[in-house]
């Protein structure tokens, strides 16, 4: 079983705040998607990460995946209410099929006006 | 934007009751999921679907488990004789290449409560 380790756990920031969340792992993984999740819904994705050391930025949030593909990061600046939810990292290891993600327990996010 | 879309929504049952969790995947979607997440936990992989054949399944997937894809459109997860630990929210999955990394489009998922 591949672990995802994610933290922290809970996260409660003001708005206006920058904030960052990991995701680690002993294992290394081809890749890495990150997802968020609000109540009642399913994970949506937001990004993923293939190459050690890459770095992808949507709008205020920048995601980057370590150099030796154990590990990413989750990089909010200037964080809004809308930020809200749960941030899900996910990645497929080497000898992974099409579809079989390893998930970490997530990042609760709030953000509070 | 086309969306999976998974019924019931919430569904109780008795233990022992066998129960059918219903999913749409996106029309022009080849590749076909069933994720669980029980209450607190991680999100974990069941079996994934290809070509009307079960392409990968993990441990949690036993002989109570089955997928089936009914009519070319429904994609529907069976399990035959539930248990308390069963109770779970259910994810529907669908990508639409069977390239690495392919994002996966995920339904909002059946809370199934076992009691």
């Amino acid at each position: 079983t591949q672990l995802l380790e994610q933290s922290p756990q809970f996260l409660s920031i003001q708005e206006g705040e920058n904030l960052t969340v990991y995701c680690n792992s002993s294992s290394v993984f081809s890749s890495l998607q990150w997802y968020r999740q609000e109540p009642g819904e399913g994970p949506v994705l937001l990004v993923t990460v293939v190459t050690g050391g890459e770095v992808k930025k949507l709008k205020r949030l920048t995601f980057q995946f370590g150099d030796a593909r154990k590990d990413s990061s989750l990089h909010i600046t200037a964080a809004q209410p809308g930020d809200t939810g749960l941030y899900l990292c996910a990645g497929y290891d080497r000898g992974s099929t099409l579809g079989r993600l390893y998930f970490g327990r997530g990042t609760q996010l709030t953000v509070w006006p | 934007e086309p969306e999976v879309t998974q019924t019931p929504s919430h569904q109780v049952t008795q233990m022992g009751q066998e129960v059918i969790l219903r999913c749409v995947p996106i029309s022009n979607h080849l590749y076909f999921y069933w994720y669980r997440q029980i209450l607190g936990q991680k999100v974990e992989f069941l079996v994934s679907f290809y070509n009307n054949e079960i392409s990968e399944k993990s441990e949690i997937f036993d002989d109570q488990f089955s997928v089936e894809r009914p009519d070319g459109s429904n994609f529907t997860l069976k399990i035959r004789s539930t248990k308390l630990e069963d109770s779970a929210m259910y994810f529907c999955a669908s990508s639409g290449t069977g390239l690495a990394n392919s994002p996966l489009h995920f339904g909002n998922g059946t809370r199934l409560t076992v009691t």
